[in-house]
């Protein structure tokens, strides 16, 4: 199977502050990775897209000042959420696409408080 | 913007009773997926369905993609305690460049008292 990860699982931090969570594949190589967030008891919603060696595509809505993306490997991809603030808190939930393949595997996502 | 509407949002039935999830959107979908979500982790994929009109079942779990590839019902026949959760339904597109994109739903939260 293929397996993603996210770190940190869960981070508490101050308001004004940034944090960065990390999205792997373990065992495959990924072209694309994809960020979500998810409110308490509501749906994930789709942040952005993000590419090996291109810039991100944002969602309409979304920041991309906010929340900064790389992928700068094909193992790799990260979200920073900058100058962090209260109604930032949610968790985080990536995927992403195996190459060559449509199916999108899906990390245990992020749990962000922030105070 | 929401595409995929799911109903009910909300379900709390008995062990053993059978319930419905429908899945509905006026968008036309190459393929539609339903997930199964636990507090804290991460959505789970369940089936994948892709033709219009196709049943596929897991299970006590039976899924259908409706006739116009739009809308989608996920069915559980004698519900376990083990099936609570939240479902989540996930209309999938594939835009130039080979990816999926996929929407999710609303979401339903499935509660089964023993």
């Amino acid at each position: 199977g293929a397996v993603v990860s996210q770190h940190p699982s869960w981070v508490i931090c101050k308001s004004g502050t940034s944090v960065k969570i990390e999205c792997r594949s373990l065992d495959f190589q990924a072209t694309t990775m994809f960020w979500y967030r998810q409110f308490p008891k509501q749906s994930l919603m789709l942040m952005a897209t993000s590419n090996e060696g291109s810039k991100a595509t944002y969602e309409q809505g979304v920041e991309k000042d906010k929340f900064l993306i790389n992928h700068a490997s094909l193992t790799l991809s990260t979200l920073t959420v900058t100058s962090a603030h209260p109604e930032d808190s949610s968790f985080y939930i990536c995927s992403a696409n195996r190459v060559g393949r449509e199916t999108q595997y899906f990390g245990p996502g992020t749990r962000l408080l922030v105070l | 913007t929401q595409l995929l509407e799911q109903s009910p949002q909300f379900l709390s039935i008995q062990e053993g009773e059978n319930l419905t999830v429908y899945c509905n959107s006026s968008s036309v979908f190459s393929s539609l997926q339903w997930y199964r979500q636990e507090p804290g982790e991460g959505p789970v994929l369940l089936v994948t369905v892709v033709t219009g009109g196709e049943v596929k079942k897991l299970k006590r779990l039976t899924f259908q993609f409706g006739d116009a590839r739009k809308d989608s019902s996920l069915h559980i026949t004698a519900a376990q305690t083990g099936d609570t959760g939240l479902y989540l339904c996930a209309g999938v597109r594939t835009p130039s460049g080979g990816y999926q994109k996929v929407t999710f739903g609303t979401g339903t939260k499935l509660q089964v008292i023993p």
